[in-house]
């Protein structure tokens, strides 16, 4: 059975420090891979996505992704945070050719300006 | 482009009540998706449609809750009756024809409580 597990639930970070948050997930076939982000008070949004090619992706506000198809891991890293990237995290995983995208249970980022 | 609205925003009912929720996806939007997120949990997948047909409803629990897309674009989720569990946020999404490559775009969500 599909799965995802994202191990830190809340992570707290100063304005300027790096962040990585972490995905794992577990499929037996081609997976495409997403990170959504919910900030507070909207609707969950499109981060970046990767379906094939290059495993590192670039998505928007300068967060970026990297597939390990070996480690089963798709971790969501930004070199410099900000205080507006406080949000919640979600990574997703969807069979290539299936209907279903499996969210982890999220994590939650605060940024402390 | 407008996003996928999502009615109505909070809704407070008793156990044994029963309750609607409403989506209207994002135009063209042939695939509509409606997910069950408990707190502290990621969203979960009850129902998908492609134009008014159902494609995955597996994780729908057809005792109590239902939805339908009747003319393929806006939809309703119904909960008869509700229990406590069924506390959460109701997510609905939409994608274009093209949905196996294509992200979703979500509702802002029904939050609803279950007292």
């Amino acid at each position: 059975a599909q799965s995802v597990s994202q191990h830190n639930h809340h992570v707290i970070l100063s304005e300027a420090a790096s962040l990585e948050l972490g995905c794992n997930y577990s499929y037996g076939g081609t997976v495409n891979l997403f990170w959504y982000v919910q900030y507070p008070g909207q609707h969950l949004q499109l981060l970046l996505k990767y379906f094939s090619g290059d495993p590192l992706v670039k998505g928007i506000k300068g967060f970026e992704a990297e597939f390990i198809k070996s480690k089963f891991s798709f971790n969501l890293r930004k070199p410099s945070v900000q205080w507006s990237d406080t949000a919640e995290y979600f990574c997703a995983v969807k069979g290539a050719g299936a209907n279903n995208l499996f969210f982890g249970t999220g994590t939650r980022l605060t940024v402390i300006p | 482009e407008a996003g996928v609205a999502q009615s109505p925003r909070y809704k407070i009912i008793e156990k044994r009540q029963s309750v609607a929720f409403w989506c209207n996806p994002i135009s063209g939007h042939a695939t509509l998706y409606w997910y069950q997120q408990i707190l502290g949990q990621g969203p979960k997948l009850l129902i998908q449609f492609q134009n008014n047909g159902v494609v995955d409803d597996s994780q729908l629990p057809k005792d109590r809750f239902s939805a339908e897309r009747l003319k393929g674009v806006d939809s309703t989720l119904k909960i008869q009756p509700a229990k406590l569990e069924d506390s959460a946020v109701y997510l609905c999404a939409s994608s274009p024809p093209s949905s196996y490559n294509s992200p979703l775009h979500f509702g802002n969500g029904t939050r609803l409580t279950v007292t």
